[in-house]
Formats: structure tokens, C-alpha cells, sequence
């Protein structure tokens, strides 16, 4: 098992770009999580899907960040356009759903963004 | 909504010895689950330790332990014989069983543990 895999793990970009950042859960996962990690703010949930589907989205700063999960073993976080506060890490996260099961997550290695 | 408060932005242990650290939730539910999350400077998150509300018996997992009071809505990490590469940020975290929407983790801000010879 590889885990759940992050791209790009460092992203360097300039204000007004747009950013993508990519995630393959675990296999067999089917809860998605998005994270975004400063030290300002700490863990926040951006958005999480079951099934492909978009549970919680309320986490998502405003309307320059958008998420998709086309399918079981891809989803994406985009940032458009890229301003200098949207700097941080960005974890991806999978777990199984299963009701009674006490299950954490998987996280991925992150995404380090830098908008300079 | 739940919240997870972890009042001590940094602790030291020399090695070998044991700390404890604090990690307090604010729920109105009766059913849920309770981590701790390591987070070394490679950033990776590594899950520790897991506890179920349900359960009365504090999990353990070989030097880590936790104490979970399920009245005073406290969940302490206790790591026994310090290792230098137990160094890290120590996450508290907090989620509610599956069942329609209520699935997320709730993180705490996190103790940055040093560890010194």
C-alpha cells in the first residue's frame, strides 16, 4: 500500500496563478479530507467527500478555491487565482467509512505552497 | 461544534523519562472517537494512538498510553521512556461517529514536544 499520495510536495508560485494540487487516496477509502495547515490558524478542514461526493465544503476560504473528486482514486484542490495569504500546507487525508468503526485518517506528505 | 484544547504550546522530557500531555473536548455527544496524531519536521502526520468513548479501558500502544476521562472530557498522551525521535508536534484530535455528515476530524493547536539527552 502506498498510501495516500501528494502533487506536487513543494509548489512556488506568483500571485494571481493558478494552483492544482493533486491527491490519490488509499485504495478502498472512501472519505476524502482537505486540509490547509498554518501557524496561524492550525488544522483547518477545507472540504471532504464520501463516495466522490461533496459532504462538507463550509471549510473552503471563499470562491478562489474549488475541489473535485471525479473519482475514487483522484481528487484535486485549485486554487484561482493564488494570493499571498493562501501560503501554507495542504494535507490530503483518506479513510474508510464505515459506521462503528473508529477509524482515523491517512494523511498524505503535503503540499507546501509558496505565493509570492 | 465540537472543540479540542490543548493548553500547553510546548513540553520537554529528558530521555528516558515519561511526560503526559494534556488534551481537554467540548461534545454533547455520547458516542465518538479520540487521536493523537504525531507530526515530526518531515510534516508527515502519523496517527499514535486511538481511543472509542465507549470504551471504558485506556488504549495503549507499546510506550504510548493515554488517560481517558470520559466525564471531565479529558484525553492525555503519556509517552514512557523518551526517545530522542519522539520529538514533535502532538496533535489531540476529535470525530464523531460515521453516519451522515458527521465523519470529520477536530484537531486541537497542538504540543511541540522537545526531547534532550
Amino acid at each position: 500500500d502506498a498510501g495516500v499520495i501528494q502533487s506536487p510536495r513543494h509548489e512556488v508560485t506568483e500571485m494571481g496563478q493558478e494552483v492544482t494540487l493533486r491527491c490519490k487516496p488509499i485504495s478502498g477509502h472512501n472519505s476524502l479530507f482537505w486540509y490547509r495547515q498554518t501557524m496561524m490558524r492550525g488544522l483547518e478542514l477545507l472540504i471532504y467527500f464520501n463516495n466522490n461526493v461533496p459532504i462538507d465544503d463550509s471549510g473552503m476560504p471563499e470562491d478562489r478555491f474549488s475541489a473535485k473528486m471525479p473519482n475514487a482514486s483522484f481528487s484535486t484542490l485549485k486554487i484561482q487565482p493564488s494570493e499571498p495569504r493562501d501560503s501554507a500546507v495542504y494535507f490530503c487525508a483518506s479513510s474508510p467509512y464505515r459506521v462503528l468503526s473508529p477509524y482515523g485518517y491517512t494523511f498524505g506528505s503535503g503540499t507546501r505552497l509558496t505565493v509570492v | 461544534a465540537q472543540t479540542v484544547t490543548q493548553s500547553q504550546p510546548e513540553m520537554s522530557v529528558q530521555e528516558a523519562e515519561t511526560v503526559t500531555l494534556s488534551c481537554t473536548y467540548d461534545t454533547s455527544e455520547s458516542d465518538y472517537y479520540l487521536f493523537w496524531y504525531k507530526q515530526p519536521p518531515s510534516r508527515q502526520m502519523i496517527l499514535v494512538i486511538r481511543q472509542e468513548a465507549y470504551k471504558q479501558q485506556n488504549a495503549t500502544e507499546n510506550r504510548f498510553s493515554v488517560n481517558f476521562q470520559k466525564a471531565a472530557k479529558s484525553f492525555s498522551l503519556k509517552i514512557s521512556d523518551s526517545q530522542l525521535g519522539d520529538a514533535a508536534m502532538y496533535f489531540c484530535a476529535y470525530r464523531s461517529p460515521p453516519g451522515g455528515t458527521a465523519s470529520k476530524l477536530t484537531f486541537g493547536t497542538g504540543t511541540r514536544l522537545q526531547v534532550t539527552l
